[in-house]
């Protein structure tokens, strides 16, 4: 079966950094996404990983180890407005399909 | 760079009643369109993908239908809807290997 794990909901301190776990278990595999969703909008994209390692965008760094099925999304130099959903999906590789996760609420207090 | 276009940005409709929600993609050529769904406090749910004019794959049988009548327009309908179909209506295209949302339509049914 399809299957993406992500924590339901993480609270982090404004300065801090965190890290957004995600675990996955899917047919194929064709790259796996990290959005951010704000409340009442529409996902935005912030990363793709296709290849084992760190990729780095700013603030925004996210990890792949495609053998263990896992990729974090790491946060730096929290600021109140990263406070939002993360969702991680997978692209099963078929048809150019993702899978998402239910998402990780995040939470950045002062 | 593509541009989605939604509409309407929200609605309320009464059960039983018809519905269509209408994509249309700017600054792309025979993108990949797919229309998700995600209720509220839920993660995204796809619908419907389509690789091309005319070519509609369902993935969760239910009452809803897609169509695609132009190579930039992807439109979702209803006969009748029903309570259970209330939620936030995301459109979106893959270019390469990122995948974008439209705005969204976020669908009240009364």
């Amino acid at each position: 079966g399809q299957n993406i794990d992500q924590p339901t909901e993480m609270t982090a301190t404004e300065g801090a950094i965190v890290q957004i776990n995600c675990t996955y278990q899917t047919s194929g595999f064709n790259g796996l996404f990290w959005y951010q969703q704000h409340a009442g909008e529409a996902p935005t994209f912030l990363s793709y990983n296709v290849l084992d390692g760190l990729e780095e965008k700013g603030r925004f760094s996210s990890f792949l180890s495609r053998s263990k099925g896992y990729s974090y999304l790491l946060l730096k130099e929290l600021q109140m407005k990263d406070s939002a959903s993360y969702l991680c999906a997978v692209d099963g590789g078929a048809t150019n399909k993702l899978i998402f996760g239910t998402g990780t609420l995040l939470a950045v207090q002062p | 760079s593509q541009t989605i276009h939604q509409w309407p940005a929200t609605l309320v409709q009464p059960v039983g009643s018809p519905l269509s929600l209408e994509c249309t993609v700017e600054g792309t050529s025979n993108p990949n369109l797919y229309w998700y769904r995600q209720a509220a406090g839920r993660g995204l749910q796809l619908l419907f993908y389509s690789v091309g004019i005319g070519q509609i794959s369902s993935e969760v049988p239910q009452n809803l239908s897609a169509s695609r009548p132009q190579d930039r327009q992807f439109i979702l309908s209803s006969k009748k809807l029903l309570l259970s179909d209330s939620g936030f209506y995301l459109c979106a295209i893959r270019d390469s290997y990122e995948q974008y949302f439209g705005p969204g339509t976020r669908l009240t049914v009364t």
